[in-house]
């Protein structure tokens, strides 16, 4: 039973290239959250979401960043055109179900924009 | 204010001594976690609490709802321990809301 996994586990992108990670969560699990860590800043809630649905995304930034989480297939933390500042630690984490409340992470995908 | 405060930020221990972390919270939650990172490593959850106080090896964790106050403990603290402490709350939603972490280095 493999756990969170993410990928890639480093990531290099050009200024104004796209960023994709990914995200497959442990087997039964249908809810996904995306988190961020900036350099020397703590974890920041992004995103939620649930197969096919996104349930919450107040702490994603309104441009350039989206998610996804089809039927089929992992869920994707899209970066278009990224920039010095998006450079961080992205963490997803996910459960079985809304509101449980064990928390089992990925490794992490660590992008660098240079 | 951020809504969930770690104290210390930094510690730095010699083997053996006895560590305290300390976090404070001003939401409503429905569970905390304590988890560690290592430098460039991922992230693990080591205790999930609503209530009461729970024990894992030389590590102990409680938590006063009431006070919305929770500790971690560590006994007999190993230069393995070193690493940062994050304290989680568990929103409504399952998302979690984070302190900004206390790093510790245990000296041998």
């Amino acid at each position: 039973n493999a756990g969170v996994m993410q990928n890639p586990r480093h990531l290099v992108r050009r200024r104004g290239q796209e960023a994709r990670l990914r995200c497959s969560p442990m087997k039964g699990h249908s809810h996904v959250y995306w988190y961020r860590q900036l350099p020397e800043e703590g974890l920041k809630f992004m995103v939620y979401l649930q197969k096919e649905n996104i349930i919450d995304e107040s702490g994603m930034p309104k441009e350039r960043f989206s998610a996804e989480f089809p039927k089929e297939g992992p869920s994707i933390l899209r970066i278009q055109q990224v920039v010095r500042g998006d450079s961080a630690a992205y963490f997803c984490a996910s459960s079985p179900h809304q509101g449980n409340t064990e928390a089992f992470f990925g490794q992490g995908t660590r992008l660098t924009v240079v | 204010k951020n809504e969930v405060e770690q104290s210390p930020q930094n510690l730095t221990a010699q083997e053996g001594e006895f560590i305290t972390i300390n976090c404070s919270y001003s939401v409503g939650i429905s569970a905390l976690h304590w988890l560690q990172q290592h430098p460039g490593g991922g992230i693990v959850s080591l205790f999930m609490l609503s209530s009461g106080k729970k024990k894992h090896g030389r590590l102990i964790a409680t938590i006063n709802i009431q006070e919305k106050h929770s500790s971690l403990h560590i006994t007999a603290s190993h230069p393995r321990d070193s690493a940062v402490y994050i304290c989680a709350v568990v929103r409504s939603q399952g998302n979690l809301i984070f302190g900004k972490g206390t790093k510790l280095s245990v000296k041998p």
